[in-house]
């Protein structure tokens, strides 16, 4: 497709139960970023993909996130035992990869974002 | 990561040009600055970027300043559409180099 697309881009979950946000990130893009957005800040990093490989899962704020992106395109951030502060927009990104000084360059496409809200 | 400070809030009229200042006093000779922007109920949006010299596009336009430790974010025009935050970010070296938000700017466009 031409953009980076999200799904569901609303969840509501009980306390306790699993989720599951995908991410269908702009044909060929290498790279792939998951951030997190919590209301009226701004977004923090979660996890960084090349390709199938989980580069940096620094960001991820506990075990109970995870990431995945099995075949290198589609990837899947799953919270399991969800908590009310995980409630948050949760933003895909992805961007090609230049290599080299010029690295510092790279731009980054966004998705419109899951919204989900932990009740 | 280096850090950008940036006003918290700033206001401009319809049809006027809108400067959006940023300091990076700390940002290293690899460092390329990076804008973005957030329209309400969407994801982050790129804007424009720049090295060491200004950056013209059909967006905006960015001028660095000599030394490097400050930038300005130009709208030559506002429109209501411009109404967003915006996000002065230093993406360093490195191809998996995260983009590190701040709080950024909330613009307001008067009509």
């Amino acid at each position: 497709g031409a953009g980076v697309s999200q799904s569901p881009r609303y969840k509501v979950a009980k306390r306790g139960q699993d989720v599951a946000l995908r991410c269908d990130p702009i044909s060929g893009h290498v790279s792939l970023f998951w951030y997190q957005q919590a209301l009226g800040q701004g977004p923090e990093f979660l996890t960084y993909f090349q390709n199938e490989a989980q580069l940096d899962k620094s960001g991820l704020p506990s075990d109970r996130f995870f990431a995945e992106r099995p075949e290198g395109s589609v990837s899947t951030l799953k919270i399991q035992r969800t908590q009310q502060e995980d409630s948050a927009v949760y933003l895909c990104a992805s961007s090609t990869r230049r290599q080299g000084a010029s690295s510092g360059a790279n731009v980054l496409t966004f998705g419109a974002g899951s919204r989900l809200t932990v009740l | 990561d280096a850090k950008t400070t940036q006003p918290n809030s700033m206001e401009s009229n319809e049809e006027e040009p809108v400067h959006l200042p940023c300091n990076h006093s700390t940002i290293s000779g690899t460092d390329y600055i990076h804008w973005y922007r957030q329209l309400p109920s969407q994801g982050p949006e790129y804007v424009i970027h720049g090295l060491t010299s200004n950056v013209n596009n059909r967006m905006a336009s960015l001028a660095i300043a000599e030394d490097r430790k400050s930038s300005t974010l130009i709208l030559h025009r506002a429109t209501l559409r411009d109404a967003a935050v915006y996000y002065c970010i230093l993406r360093p070296y490195g191809s998996g180099s995260r983009l590190t938000f701040g709080e950024g700017t909330q613009l307001t466009v008067n009509p």
